[in-house]
């Protein structure tokens, strides 16, 4: 069975530039997440898609982050302008009944 | 809200050791919990997942427990490798699959 591919892995930008992440979660998984993970912390929930409708997108700031999951598959994950303090990793998870499976995220330097 | 707390954040121990990790949680109405362990630069591996019908999971040198009504679970690891060195997560499902993490421990075992 595929894992939840992510893409790019890493990415370098500069600040006020815009970027997007892209996850291809498990097929057939209805829960998709989006996690930021800032160095030594653990991951902080962004947005929680269930099929291609969100659930909780709280902690999302949504002055600059923007996600969207079309046709309740793929997702993507858009910063712009981005700031230096989006540094970090973002994971992406898929998850169908009790298991949820992680990505190998996207690390994110923003310069 | 959901909060989930880590302690210790960080642990070392000489290889051999048993040891204990341990998570809280403030809200007692959850789905599952999930033990993630992610290695420095990696994604999240699932380690054990506990229903919320469970009092317990074990795979191999590794045992964890949820206390419910307390708010709490613990991952027991016996006898300690190096290569068991990482940082390990709890995250906690809510019945909506609302999934919160703990910030993690970082787990040291040296030779």
């Amino acid at each position: 069975e595929a894992g939840v591919a992510q893409s790019p892995r890493y990415k370098i930008i500069e600040k006020r530039q815009s970027v997007a992440f892209w996850c291809n979660p498990i097929s057939g998984h209805a829960t998709l997440y989006w996690y930021q993970q800032i160095l030594g912390q653990g991951p902080k929930l962004l947005i929680q898609f269930q099929n291609n409708g969100v659930v909780d997108d709280s902690q999302l700031p949504k002055d600059r982050f923007s996600a969207e999951r079309l046709k309740g598959v793929d997702s993507t994950l858009k910063i712009q302008p981005a700031k230096l303090e989006d540094s970090a990793v973002y994971l992406c998870a898929s998850s169908l009944g009790q298991l949820a499976f992680f990505g190998q995220g996207t690390r994110l330097t923003v310069v | 809200k959901q909060e989930v707390t880590q302690i210790p954040a960080a642990l070392s121990v000489p290889e051999g050791e048993n040891l204990v990790l341990n998570c809280s949680f403030t809200d007692s109405a959850i789905y599952n919990l999930q033990w993630f362990r992610q290695d420095p630069g990696k994604g999240l591996t699932s380690l054990l997942l506990i229903q919320s019908s469970q009092r317990e999971q074990t795979s191999g040198r590794l045992n964890a427990s949820l206390d419910k009504s307390s708010g709490r679970s613990t991952l027991y690891i016996a006898a300690s490798q190096p290569g068991d060195s990482a940082t390990y997560l709890c995250a906690v499902r809510r019945w909506n699959n609302d999934m919160r993490f703990g910030a993690g421990t970082r787990l040291t075992v040296k030779p």
